[in-house]
């Protein structure tokens, strides 16, 4: 059974990197025709998904964040992991791992809240 | 772009009745791509629909989806306690994910 699991820092200061990992149990993150994502979910608001990595490598971004994200796959650990540049306070959120197809996001991490404060 | 609008953003009804939400495309999604799920506090979404109208796995038969083009439906037929929750709509498209800003479902 996939099981996504993420984890990193809980606090982040403002203006530093938010780095992230993701690590994937039960299935390869080299299986074809899987997106590997990242979802964020602000305190009692809405989903936003942030970027995507397609089994081949290719990356996509949420174009509103697109010039501070950057996501990557490390195959020989099953993990791909997100990097989000010059965090501000609207950056606090639950951030979710998740792998989906273009159909829908089937598996889901439980998801761990980021804080940017100082 | 896509951008898809829920509504109402606030739907308060009692268990037993009947939920009808509404997700509205501001172009046309391919029906294969909209999805809906479900969100209770605390947790992660929870996959209910693909393909605008197939239920996921171990989903009850009082969820449906519905509908094509710009204008997608989700209906529980009879409203049991644990399906008061927050429910999303999902499409996806240009190899990006875009979701709706979300149905919550309170008990009247």
């Amino acid at each position: 059974q996939l099981q996504l699991q993420e984890s990193g820092p809980g606090l982040v200061k403002p203006s530093e990197t938010l780095s992230l990992t993701c690590t994937v149990s039960g299935g390869s993150i080299s299986s074809s025709s899987y997106y590997w994502g990242w979802i964020r979910q602000p305190p009692g608001k809405g989903l936003e998904w942030i970027g995507s990595i397609y089994y081949s490598g290719s990356t996509y971004y949420n174009p509103s964040l697109k010039s501070r994200v950057t996501i990557s796959v490390d195959t020989s650990k099953n993990q791909f992991s997100l990097k989000l540049s010059s965090v501000t306070a609207a950056d606090t959120a639950v951030y979710y791992c998740a792998r989906g197809v273009v159909t829908a996001i089937w598996g889901w991490g439980q998801g761990t809240l980021v804080t940017v404060s100082s | 772009e896509i951008v898809l609008t829920q509504s109402p953003g606030t739907l308060s009804l009692s268990p037993g009745e009947r939920a009808t939400l509404s997700c509205r495309a501001s172009q046309s999604v391919s029906s294969s791509y909209l999805a809906w799920y479900q969100q209770k506090p605390g947790q992660a979404p929870r996959l209910l629909i693909y393909g605008a109208s197939s239920r996921a796995t171990g989903i009850p038969d009082r969820f449906s989806g519905s509908g094509s083009g710009t204008d997608f439906t989700l209906t529980i037929s009879r409203l049991e306690p644990e399906d008061f929750a927050v429910y999303y709509c999902q499409q996806y498209g240009s190899s990006s994910w875009t979701f709706g800003q979300g149905t919550k479902v309170e008990i009247k």
